[in-house]
């Protein structure tokens, strides 16, 4: 069965530090591959997607993440973060080939952003 | 612009009663998903519908109901709201195929008391 594990409950980083979120997923194969942010009181928003090709994927708000397949995971990086992006980042997993999109999400990471 | 609206964005309820939580897509979205999303566990698939009038059990389908008469219009129901349902409830919609993104809304946030 698909798992996703976002080891990192809460993570504090101060502006302008570089940031990396943890995920790891459990699957037989290649899945398609998920970040959204959910800010306070909001909906979930897309950050990236990974499904094919190049194995590190840009995304917006300058984030970006790896698809490492022998490690099974595919974290999110930013160089340099903003007050902003202070809020609550998920990891996903789909899979291939099935007749719909059900996703898999990991339980979450909430960053907080020091002045 | 993409827009997932969901009816309310905060409901207080009292234990026994019936509880409907609308979500509208205006993407002409076949697929549509309702989850639920409590500290700690992220977010747990209830039900999905992929067409009209289809519905499927996600991971936690008990004590709720789905119903899906239009494309763009997908209901929950709780048949008798429990104090364990209070929870953040989250809808959204995508296209059929397994790298399309899923369009969220922003969400219900459920008092039973």
């Amino acid at each position: 069965a698909q798992s996703v594990t976002q080891p990192d409950i809460h993570i504090t980083v101060s502006e302008g530090a570089s940031l990396e979120l943890r995920c790891n997923y459990s699957y037989g194969a290649t899945p398609y591959l998920f970040w959204y942010v959910q800010s306070p009181g909001q909906g979930l928003q897309l950050l990236l997607k990974y499904f094919s090709g190049d194995t590190l994927v840009q995304g917006i708000k300058g984030f970006e993440a790896e698809f490492k397949r022998s490690q099974s995971s595919f974290n999110l990086r930013k160089p340099s973060v903003h007050w902003s992006d202070a809020a609550e980042y998920f990891c996903a997993v789909g899979a291939r080939g099935g007749a719909t999109n059900k996703l898999i999400f990991g339980t979450g990471t909430l960053l907080a952003v020091q002045p | 612009d993409v827009k997932v609206t969901q009816s309310s964005r905060y409901l207080v309820k009292r234990t026994g009663e019936k509880v409907f939580l609308e979500c509208v897509q205006d993407m002409d979205h076949e697929n549509m998903f309702w989850y639920r999303q409590d500290p700690g566990l992220g977010l747990r698939l209830i039900y999905f519908s992929y067409d009209v009038k289809m519905k499927e059990k996600g991971d936690i389908p008990e004590g709720y109901s789905v119903s899906r008469e239009k494309k763009e219009r997908f209901s929950l129901i709780l048949e008798s709201a429990s104090t364990n349902q209070t929870s953040m409830y989250l809808c959204a919609s995508s296209e059929p195929r397994g790298q399309e993104t899923q369009y969220f809304g922003p969400g219900t946030r459920l008092l039973v008391l």
